[in-house]
């Protein structure tokens, strides 16, 4: 496709589940964000991935909170042992370079937890 | 430390010109100024970016003084469907500190 692709759109979860939140950057971007955004606020950064490496994971909450690129196209986004307060719409935004530049959003993952 | 100010919210009409100003006291040296949109349930959208002085595109105007400490985002002769959130960011790109999103302005367009 021509944008960002994330998937699903909407996930429902329980208390202590495993979540994989999956996004599709636009081709031959090398740059990859992953946000969250909770209600009234704006996104919160959470990695930044250039190719295959995380170049930046200080946004992660704590480890429960997992990102990968192995190919440097796709990435997951890996949730473990989920909460309450892990619901958010996560964002994954892609760039040509990396640097500064217009990032492309997907449309974003809703995880609910329950 | 908040990178960048913001109003809340601010309204105005159809047809008016509406002006976003944005603070940023602690910009540096290699720090660009980006604005993204964004509507309900949709990610951000990329408005404009510049370093100083004015830049200009199809939909927005940014302004940027002298001293770089603030900057405003001009929209002329708005519609109803420029009712969205207006996101000010301030950095060098790559990473946590390139891109760090604040709370924004919601702009409400009233007919």
């Amino acid at each position: 496709g021509a944008g960002v692709s994330q998937t699903p759109s909407n996930k429902v979860t329980e208390k202590g589940k495993y979540v994989e939140l999956r996004c599709d950057p636009i081709s031959g971007h090398t740059a990859l964000y992953w946000y969250r955004q909770s209600l009234g606020q704006g996104p919160e950064f959470l990695i930044y991935f250039q190719g295959t490496g995380a170049a930046d994971d200080s946004g992660l909450p704590n480890d429960r909170f997992f990102a990968v690129r192995p190919e440097g196209s796709v990435s997951t986004l890996k949730i473990q042992r989920t909460e309450r307060g892990d619901s958010a719409v996560y964002l994954c935004a892609s760039s040509l370079g990396g640097g500064i530049g217009e990032l492309f959003f997907g449309e974003g993952s809703r995880l609910t937890v329950l | 430390l908040a990178k960048t100010t913001q109003p809340i919210s601010m309204d105005s009409y159809e047809g008016q010109e509406v002006n976003i100003t944005c603070s940023h006291n602690n910009i540096a040296t290699n720090d660009y100024i980006t604005w993204y949109q964004q509507f309900p349930s949709q990610g951000p959208r990329f408005i404009i970016q510049g370093y100083k002085t004015k830049v200009t595109n199809e939909v927005a105007s940014l302004f940027i003084p002298a001293d770089r400490k603030s900057s405003t985002l001009s929209l002329p002769r708005v519609s109803l469907s420029d009712t969205a959130v207006y996101y000010c960011l301030v950095g060098e790109g790559g990473g946590a500190d390139g891109l760090t999103f604040g709370k924004g302005t919601h702009l409400i367009i009233q007919p």
